[in-house]
């Protein structure tokens, strides 16, 4: 079965530098959400997008935006990088706006190191 | 918001040796309920979950029991095995009311030795 796809799996940025992630959801999949898991941290929400529109927004920086397109694929636009910003970013896809039964499938994540 | 709250490891268990790893919630409503798990060097995988009060979720014969009086989800499994090594987090929406972020417990190391 078709999972979520990241790219790319890895990045090495410097510091001040920009990043942009990409994700691509399942087929027929219409939501989706980004989340950022530090070194031995819980992964924490970022921002979500249904039906390319943003639907909740969660603890993002201000240097980062991110966007759903007609085809449904996201990106997170990360700017002027500091070193905390080192982390695996996940993306993950779901079915609909948002109900108690929806599940969400993770891709493999993006690790991204800033030196 | 709503949250998880789950036992801290690393847990260390013998092959076929029982698992029990605690997960107690607070939420306004009843959210769904989830347990996620992640391999080495992996992402996450859902490995099961419940949507209403005493549902048992249940897959690879880990099962959890959605317990409304006790607010808990407990993660529980007859025999581990050397495979079953990684990390375990437990999760529900982030609000109950609105959106369907997910917000993570801590997580729980397992590693279980042959």
């Amino acid at each position: 079965a078709a999972g979520v796809i990241q790219s790319p799996r890895h990045l090495i940025k410097e510091k001040r530098e920009t990043a942009t992630l990409k994700c691509y959801p399942i087929p027929r999949h219409d939501t989706v959400y980004w989340y950022q898991q530090g070194p031995g941290q819980d992964p924490q929400f970022l921002i979500s997008f249904y039906e390319k529109m943003q639907s909740d927004k969660g603890s993002i920086p201000d240097r980062f935006s991110a966007q759903q397109f007609s085809d449904y694929h996201s990106e997170l636009n990360m700017s002027s990088l500091e070193l905390g910003d080192s982390a695996l970013y996940f993306c993950a896809s779901s079915r609909g706006a948002g109900a108690r039964t929806d599940t969400q499938y993770f891709g493999p994540g993006t690790r991204l190191t800033v030196l | 918001g709503d949250s998880v709250t789950q036992m801290e490891g690393p847990v260390t268990l013998s092959e076929e040796a029982f698992l029990t790893i605690n997960c107690t919630y607070t939420a306004t409503g009843y959210p769904s309920l989830f347990w996620y798990v992640q391999y080495p060097g992996e992402g996450l995988q859902l490995l099961l979950k419940a949507t209403k009060a005493d549902d048992k979720g249940s897959n690879k014969g880990f099962e959890a029991t959605y317990r409304k009086e006790t607010t808990s989800f407990h993660l529980e499994k007859g025999s581990v095995q050397v495979s079953d090594s990684a990390v375990y987090f437990c999760a529900l929406p982030l609000n109950s009311n609105s959106g369907y972020a997910l917000n993570f417990g801590k997580g729980t190391s397992l590693l279980v030795t042959p």
